[in-house]
């Protein structure tokens, strides 16, 4: 099954900001909202940005999405230590009916 | 708090079965869809089947299509995977996960994961 397609990984030292990319197509990023999970080492994922840039209590305003065609992004500015962990985006497929992860980002800072 | 706690997990020969179990609480189980997501070791996260919240239907991956079901007992608050046919590939953390209404498949929850080895 098709997946949405993520850099494998990305970089920044701190207090620069980063962004990664999600690249999918027209029945999931298309046409359904992307949502963002971050997983830090050792531990399950976590919802980090979900329908249309909206974050849940306690998720920094450090971190954004935005959604372009049939790709998105996630942007972290300021980037902090704290912030090394593996990213996920994440889209329903309408097509498909099935619900798609993207490979993955491990974030590294430097 | 809103809590999701899966059990189950084990070690399971190739061709076998097992049950995982998610107990939900602190939340009002019914309105939520449910899915199980797992992770390979070292690998990324693949999403594997959802319910929804009455138990009207249900989505599968097609790595997992007719050998694993997704079932809920709404009057447990507890959902459920069924898995057969058990192959090396199924090795796994699988978490529960919650989808709350309207969410646009916004996984807000995570259980802690149970482990599936299936090795000889």
């Amino acid at each position: 099954q098709s997946v949405l397609t993520q850099p494998p990984s990305a970089s920044g030292t701190p207090g620069q900001r980063v962004a990664i990319s999600c690249s999918g197509s027209s029945s999931n990023i298309g046409r359904n909202t992307v949502n963002w999970y971050q997983q830090l080492p050792g531990a399950a994922p976590k919802l980090l940005i979900y329908n249309n840039n909206q974050r849940p209590s306690g998720v920094p305003d450090r971190f954004s999405d935005s959604k372009s065609g049939t790709s998105a992004s996630l942007a972290i500015s300021g980037l902090q230590p704290e912030d090394e962990a593996d990213y996920y985006c994440a889209a329903w497929d309408g097509s498909l009916s099935v619900v798609l992860f993207g490979g993955g980002t491990k974030l590294t800072v430097l | 708090q809103v809590q999701l706690v899966e059990s189950g997990g084990g070690v399971v020969q190739p061709g076998g079965s097992l049950r995982l179990s998610c107990a939900a609480s602190g939340f009002t189980f019914r309105t939520c869809a449910m899915h199980w997501v797992r992770q390979a070791p070292g690998k990324g996260l693949e999403w594997v089947a959802f319910i929804w919240f009455d138990g009207s239907n249900e989505y599968y991956a097609d790595s997992v299509k007719g050998r694993f079901t997704i079932s809920r007992d709404n009057s447990k608050d507890t959902a459920y995977l069924h898995m057969n046919s058990l192959r090396a590939e199924d090795t796994a953390t699988y978490y529960c996960v919650r989808d709350p209404p309207y969410s646009g498949f916004a996984f807000d929850t995570w259980g802690q994961g149970t482990r599936v080895t299936v090795s000889s």
